[in-house]
């Protein structure tokens, strides 16, 4: 059974620390994600990795850094936590279809960080 | 900026009656993707639609891609309580590597 893994579902941290969200997949895929998600604002895309030690920004990277030193992981990391950043953070992988270029998103359960 | 915006963005019907979603954007999209989202867990991807007119059926449920590959719809026929989540659409762009851009999602609910 194909699984992305994300290492907390539940944070509660203070403003100004430094935040690892880490996210594991077991299928070998390329690509993976970090999303934010907030209600009305549905999924927004913060980085993305499709290769090792790669990444490309999203559409919302500002407070946020990214690491891929191995394919399968990939952690998101909140430099300095500020409240604005509280949310619901969710882990995806994929690999990509020939010729169509577009691939199942398969997502972690989230984690849900709560910064005070 | 959101590229893809859903409507509507709730809906709480009844059982037995038909509804639509609607996925617009003013980008050109490779393909698209509907995923639906229960809670407590990650979205779940329903279908993708790859060609401009391009028509998909998943039992009650009918996804259409826009001519121009800028918009979407998903119409379920006969709604049923487990069709109860949030439905998201998501614009897929590709040039080497697959970035996707989600929809601002429609939470569904539907009474039995």
């Amino acid at each position: 059974d194909v699984k992305v893994t994300q290492s907390s579902r539940y944070l509660v941290k203070r403003t100004g620390e430094k935040v690892f969200l880490e996210c594991v997949q077991d299928m070998d895929h390329e690509n993976m994600f970090w999303y934010r998600q907030d209600p009305g604002l549905g999924l927004r895309l913060i980085y993305f990795s499709y290769d090792v030690k790669m990444k490309e920004k999203g559409d919302i990277p500002e407070g946020y850094s990214v690491s891929r030193e191995k394919k399968e992981r990939f952690s998101l990391i909140l430099e300095s936590a500020s409240t604005n950043q509280t949310s619901m953070y969710l882990c995806a992988s994929s690999t990509l279809l020939p010729v169509t270029n577009t691939g199942e998103l398969f997502f972690g359960e989230g984690s849900r960080l709560t910064v005070l | 900026t959101q590229l893809l915006e859903q409507s509507p963005q709730f809906l709480s019907i009844q059982e037995g009656e038909n509804l639509t979603v609607y996925c617009n954007s003013s980008s050109v999209f490779s393909s698209l993707q509907w995923y639906r989202q229960e809670p407590g867990e990650g979205p779940v991807l329903l279908v993708t639609v790859v060609t401009g007119g391009e028509v998909k059926k998943l039992k009650r449920l009918t996804f259409q891609f826009g001519d121009a590959r800028k918009d979407s719809s998903l119409h379920i026929t006969a709604a049923q309580p487990g069709d109860t989540g949030l439905y998201l659409c998501a614009g897929v762009r590709s040039g080497g590597y697959q970035k996707v851009t989600f929809g601002t999602g429609t939470k569904l609910q539907v009474i039995p």
